[in-house]
């Protein structure tokens, strides 16, 4: 199953809303995580299962999303938000993850 | 707290071998799967094998399969990827990482540097 992300870069500024799209190449239901990458760090798992926000991820941050098309969206971007981020599917080995969307400063 | 320290890697020849470890601590190892995900120079994140906690089932990624073996010693808080006959396409950053019930990812370690190189 591939996961396909878009877009691969997105440039916003702060306070704006942002939305990233993870798609999949058939239905992997609700199993569905996103993480948060910053240069030189290890990803930061934000949600899983589609929708269910991690503990102590701000709670600007949601999914949704289930089957095949899955959305990550971030109310009002901060500062500490500008990031790389990559969708991955669970439901089945291999695991995979999807390209990454790097969210730049406009 | 909990934690995830990766150590082993470096620099190698092609064909040659490294062993990757990762010592674990503020959590009950033993209960947890426990996986690598690697990530070359610039580019995503890509799974590369799975070990359950009582350590009698892998997975791995088709890229890596009949070379690369995942083994943990739950005694010692620890995860092993022993690494043979590496690639130039092996080099990259490799992460251990825990799993939180389901297959996604809750702790990760902060990544070893592998260089394949000639």
């Amino acid at each position: 199953i591939q996961m396909t992300q878009s877009p691969s870069t997105l440039s916003a500024s702060v306070g704006d809303r942002v939305t990233i799209t993870c798609r999949a190449s058939q239905s992997i239901s609700k199993w569905l995580a996103w993480y948060q990458q910053k240069p030189g760090k290890a990803p930061k798992l934000l949600i899983y299962a589609a929708s269910t926000l991690q503990s102590g991820v701000p709670s600007r941050f949601s999914g949704s999303g289930s089957g095949t098309e899955f959305t990550l969206t971030i109310s009002s971007l901060q500062p500490d938000d500008f990031a790389t981020y990559y969708c991955q599917r669970y439901d089945d080995y291999p695991l995979t993850f999807g390209g990454g969307t790097k969210v730049e400063i406009k | 707290e909990v934690q995830l320290v990766e150590s082993g890697g470096g620099l190698v020849q092609p064909g040659g071998s490294l062993r990757l470890s990762c010592a674990a601590s503020g959590f009950t190892f033993s209960r947890y799967w426990m996986h690598w995900v690697r990530q070359a120079p610039g580019k995503g994140l890509v799974w590369v094998s799975r070990i359950n906690s009582d350590e009698r089932t892998t997975n791995y990624a088709d890229s890596v399969k009949g070379r690369f073996t995942i083994s943990r010693d739950n005694a010692k808080n620890t995860l092993y990827l022993q690494m043979n006959s590496l690639r130039v396409e092996d080099t990259a950053v490799y992460y251990c990482a825990r799993v939180a019930g389901d297959s996604f990812f809750d702790v990760w370690g902060q990544g070893t540097t592998v260089t394949v190189s000639s």
